[in-house]
Parts: C-alpha cells; structure tokens; sequence
C-alpha cells in the first residue's frame, strides 16, 4: 500500500470546517482513499472513502486532486467532539480484509472552543 | 445493538504472567484482527482470522497466541514471551465484501 504523508497536528475554531491534507504521491491505479479518526482511547471510527471522485456524506467529504496524488477531508462544521487523530489510508479494495490497514501517525484535530 | 465487545478496558498483570484479552462481535463479521498501538504511533497486526478455526500472523505475532473457535469470539493471549506488552490493544472485524473494518474500544494492558 502507498505511504501517506500528514501533518502531525492542527487546529480549528468550534463552527468553522476543518480541513485536513494528506499526500499519497505513489498511490497507483486500484488504491482508494481511507479516512478514519481515533478519539482519544477509543478504537478508530470510518469516515469516508474514495478511488477519484469527491464523496461525501453525513461526517465529512472528501476531495481527491484530480492526478490523485493528495487529498483533503473536510468536516464542514467542527464540534469539540470531532477532536481525534485522524488518519489517512490507501489500499487497494479487496475483500474488505483489515489486514491491509496500514495506520500511520496521523494529524491530531484539535478543535477550539 | 451491534458491535464489538473487548473487556477489560483496563487490565494490569505482572511481568511474566500470560493474560488473555477477550474480543466478541455480534455482527456476524467472518474476518477478526488483532491491532496492537503504542503511544503516537499507528496500528500495527498481531494476527488476524478470515474463518473459524483457521487464523493467521501479522507483522508482530511473537509472544502472541490466538485461538477463533466460533465466529464471534477472538481472543488473544499475550504470553512471557512478548518483550514489551504494555500497550493498547483494538480488536476489529469485517463482513466478506465489505470495504471498513469495524474496531472494538480496546483495551489498555499495562505490565507491572
């Protein structure tokens, strides 16, 4: 699976979106676009995935450049709940086998009152 | 509701004891896994079992033993053998064909 590259920390103000960058400049073809997130102690939550087109849905949207090579999550409005590490993902969708889930370091969110 | 149960949240043994951290999911997932993390670093695999009574190894399996004797039970022994123990450790499973994992709470093992 393809190395990601995220920036380790940032911050946002309550109500305003939270966009988040990832870079996978060695994605190939048949790799998709995973993001979780980790709230602090918790195991990591789905939020949204993506081979090249933007997505969206009730947490979050994805925006994919168009040669793939990067990436950014939005959370349209962010609460202090949406404070987490989040985690950004390539692989290649087989059959859904977790093993293929390489997590790295992610950028912690932290979210402003 | 469904989901995934670990238990305990928060277990301490001494140095040289086995332990035996329990994973159970109702939603009738086939696959289960074993994810070890460690303070600001990602998940990395212990083991992880496609079907009942057949399992695999990850990246770091020694000092490790997993048994999966019905589909929704996956527990996972960490033996005097493991070096380093003392981690945070996340039980997931996944239906055939689907794309997302879903990940229990985990539980936090601290040895003494």
């Amino acid at each position: 699976d393809a190395k990601t590259t995220q920036p380790p920390s940032m911050d946002c103000a309550e109500g305003r979106a939270a966009n988040l960058p990832c870079n996978h400049s060695t994605i190939s073809g048949n790799e998709y676009v995973y993001w979780y997130r980790q709230i602090h102690s918790q195991g990591p939550q789905y939020i949204i995935h993506g081979l090249k087109n933007n997505e969206t849905n009730e947490m979050a949207s994805l925006i994919i450049t168009e040669d793939r090579k990067s990436s950014t999550l939005i959370l349209p409005h962010a609460t202090l709940r949406d404070t987490a590490v989040y985690y950004c993902i390539v692989r290649v969708d087989s059959s859904g086998s977790a093993r293929q889930l390489t997590f790295g370091s992610g950028t912690q969110l932290t979210v402003l009152p | 509701d469904g989901g995934i149960t670990q238990s305990p949240k928060y277990l301490f043994r001494k140095e040289g004891q086995n332990v035996t951290l329990s994973c159970e999911q109702n939603l009738n997932h086939d696959a289960m896994y074993w994810y070890r993390q460690d303070p600001g670093q990602g998940l990395r695999l212990i083991y992880y079992s496609q079907i009942v009574n057949d399992f695999q190894k990850g990246d770091i399996a020694e000092g490790y033993s997993v048994s999966r004797e019905k589909k929704e039970s996956f527990p996972l022994t960490v033996t005097s053998a493991q070096k380093n123990p003392t981690a945070f450790y996340l039980c997931a499973s996944s239906a055939t064909g689907t794309r997302s994992p879903f990940f229990g709470p985990g539980t936090r093992l601290t040895v003494l």
